[in-house]
C-alpha cells in the first residue's frame, strides 16, 4: 500500500520553462511534506518542505503547493535550468501522536530532464 | 554538507554471507535511519534509531538487523545476504525539535549480492 505516490516516472522540459512535479498521498496523519533532489551516485538532498497547515511555501525558484482536500502536492521550478536535471522524490512525515521519530515515507521518484 | 559517512561505498558479496554496512555521523543528531532505494519503489525505510541502543523496524526490515552502540555509529547487518537485497542503501540522520523536519542523507552504498 503506497501511501505516497508519484505517478509520473519522468518529465522533460525546456530550459527557462516551468517544471511541475506532482505527488499524491493517502495518509491524513502526514503533518509535513518534503521534496528531495537526487543526482546519480549521490545521496538525496533536501530541497523544500511544507507544513500541512499551509498551502504554499516558496524558496527562490522552488515553490511547493499543498492541496489537503485533494491530498495532492506539487513542486514548481521556475525557471528550469539544465542543472535541475535529477530525480525528485516527494516525502511525507507522519505525526504519530507527536512522536514520529522523523520517519519519512517516500514516493517512487520522477526523473526530470531539462533540455538546453 | 551534513557529516555523514557510509562505508563501504561499493560491495559485492555472495549469497548466504553476512554483510555489515556502517554509517558514521559527526553531527550528534539523535535520529538515524537506513533506507534502501530500488527502481519503482523510491526509498523505503529498513530500520531506524531514536537513541543509543534504541532501534525499531521500518517498512522492509525482514532479513536485516541494526545496532547503535554510540550516538555517531549506526550499523546495518544482512545476516545472510540474498539476491533480493541487491540495492543501494542510504543512511540518513535528523535532529529532534520543534519544526525540524528534514533528514540528511549519506552518499549511499551500492550492494550487489551474487
Amino acid at each position: 500500500d503506497q501511501q505516497v505516490k508519484q505517478n509520473s516516472p519522468s518529465l522533460s522540459v525546456q530550459e527557462g520553462r516551468i517544471s511541475i512535479l506532482n505527488c499524491d498521498y493517502t495518509n491524513s496523519m502526514f503533518d509535513y511534506f518534503l521534496w528531495y533532489k537526487k543526482y546519480p551516485a549521490e545521496g538525496p538532498t533536501f530541497l523544500i518542505s511544507i507544513s500541512s497547515i499551509k498551502d504554499k511555501n516558496e524558496d527562490g525558484r522552488f515553490t511547493v503547493f499543498l492541496n489537503k482536500s485533494a491530498k495532492h502536492l506539487s513542486l514548481h521550478i521556475v525557471p528550469s535550468q539544465p542543472g535541475d536535471s535529477a530525480v525528485y522524490f516527494c516525502a511525507a512525515r507522519e505525526n504519530a501522536g507527536g512522536t514520529s521519530y522523523g520517519k519519512l515515507t517516500f514516493g517512487q521518484g520522477t526523473i526530470l530532464t531539462v533540455h538546453p | 554538507d551534513a557529516g555523514i559517512t557510509q562505508s563501504p561505498r561499493h560491495k559485492v558479496t555472495e549469497t548466504g554471507t553476512p554483510v555489515t554496512l556502517r554509517c558514521h555521523q559527526t553531527e550528534n543528531h539523535r535520529y538515524m535511519y537506513w533506507y534502501r532505494q530500488d527502481p519503482g519503489h523510491g526509498l523505503r525505510l529498513i530500520h531506524y534509531s531514536y537513541g543509543v541502543k534504541d532501534t525499531d523496524k521500518g517498512e522492509v526490515s525482514d532479513g536485516y538487523s541494526v545496532s547503535r552502540s554510540k550516538t555517531e555509529d549506526f550499523l546495518l547487518t544482512l545476516e545472510s545476504a540474498t539476491s533480493s537485497q541487491t540495492s543501494v542503501y542510504f543512511c540518513a540522520i535528523s535532529e529532534s525539535g520543534q519544526g525540524v523536519v528534514e533528514a540528511f542523507f549519506g552518499q549511499g552504498t551500492r550492494l550487489t549480492v551474487v
